[in-house]
C-alpha cells in the first residue's frame, strides 16, 4: 500500500497569502495518479485536482497542482476566505489511499 | 443533477453489524463504480472499497477484507455497505462517492455510525 504523508499538519495564513501544501508518497505514484480534495467542516470532500495538475470542473485557477514520482504540491495562489479548509491528497494508481490532511486556517 | 442520498445515523453495540444505503439519482446507476470512504471523528479519510453496480464485482481495502460487504440493488439504484463485528474504532461518518476514472466526483451527505456499549 502506498502511504501518503502530508505537510505541514496545519498552515496558518491570512487571506490573500499564498499557500503551499506538500504530499509525499512512500513509493512512486504511477502516471501521476495523484488528486487533491478540499473538505470544509460538516461537508463531504470536493475534488480539486486530478492527474497531479489538472483542475476539476468549476475549480478556480488560483488552485494549482504539480509534482511527479513521490513529491507533489498543491498551491493556492491567493487565499480567499472560502479556501480555509482541510486538504487531502489521494493516490489512485495502486489501489487507493489518502494522506492525513493539511488544515489551512486563518492566521 | 447527480445526487447520492444516504440513510440516517445509526447507533450500534460492539460486535453488531451495520448496513448503510446510498440511493443514486440523476445518472445511470450501472454506468459508474461506487466507492465507500469513512472518516473517524476529527480524523482523515479512509478508503474502504468500491463496487461495480453493473456486475456486482467488488474491490475491498485489505484492512476491511472479511468484515465489509458491498452490494447493490439496480432496480432502485441503491448501493449498500455492510460492516460486521463492529468495534468502537469503527465510529465514523461513512460516505458513498461516485467513481470517475478512479476519482470520486460526487459524494453522499455521509452517515454517522456510532459504536457504543
Amino acid at each position: 500500500e502506498i502511504v501518503l504523508t502530508q505537510s505541514p499538519g496545519t498552515l496558518s495564513l491570512s487571506p490573500g497569502e499564498r499557500a503551499t501544501l506538500s504530499c509525499r508518497a512512500s513509493q512512486s505514484v504511477s502516471s501521476s495518479y495523484l488528486a487533491w480534495y478540499q473538505q470544509k467542516p460538516g461537508q463531504a470532500p470536493r475534488l480539486l485536482i486530478y492527474g497531479a495538475s489538472s483542475r476539476a470542473t468549476g475549480i478556480p485557477d488560483r488552485f494549482s497542482g504539480s509534482g511527479s514520482g513521490t513529491d507533489f504540491t498543491l498551491t493556492i495562489s491567493r487565499l480567499e476566505p472560502e479556501d480555509f479548509a482541510v486538504y487531502y491528497c489521494q493516490q489512485y494508481g495502486s489501489s487507493l489511499s489518502f494522506g492525513g490532511g493539511t488544515k489551512v486556517e486563518i492566521k | 443533477q447527480v445526487q447520492l442520498v444516504q440513510s440516517g445515523a445509526e447507533v450500534k453495540k460492539p460486535g453488531a453489524s451495520v448496513k448503510v444505503s446510498c440511493k443514486a439519482s440523476g445518472y445511470t446507476f450501472t454506468g459508474y463504480y461506487m466507492h465507500w470512504v469513512r472518516q473517524a471523528p476529527g480524523q482523515g479519510l479512509e478508503w474502504m472499497g468500491r463496487i461495480n453496480p453493473n456486475s456486482g464485482g467488488t474491490n475491498y481495502a485489505q484492512k476491511f477484507q472479511g468484515r465489509v460487504t458491498m452490494t447493490r440493488d439496480t432496480s432502485i439504484s441503491t448501493a449498500y455497505m455492510e460492516l460486521s463485528r463492529l468495534r468502537s474504532d469503527d465510529t465514523a461518518v461513512y460516505y458513498c462517492a461516485r467513481d470517475r476514472l478512479e476519482l470520486q466526483d460526487y459524494w453522499g451527505q455521509g452517515t454517522l455510525v456510532t459504536v457504543s456499549s
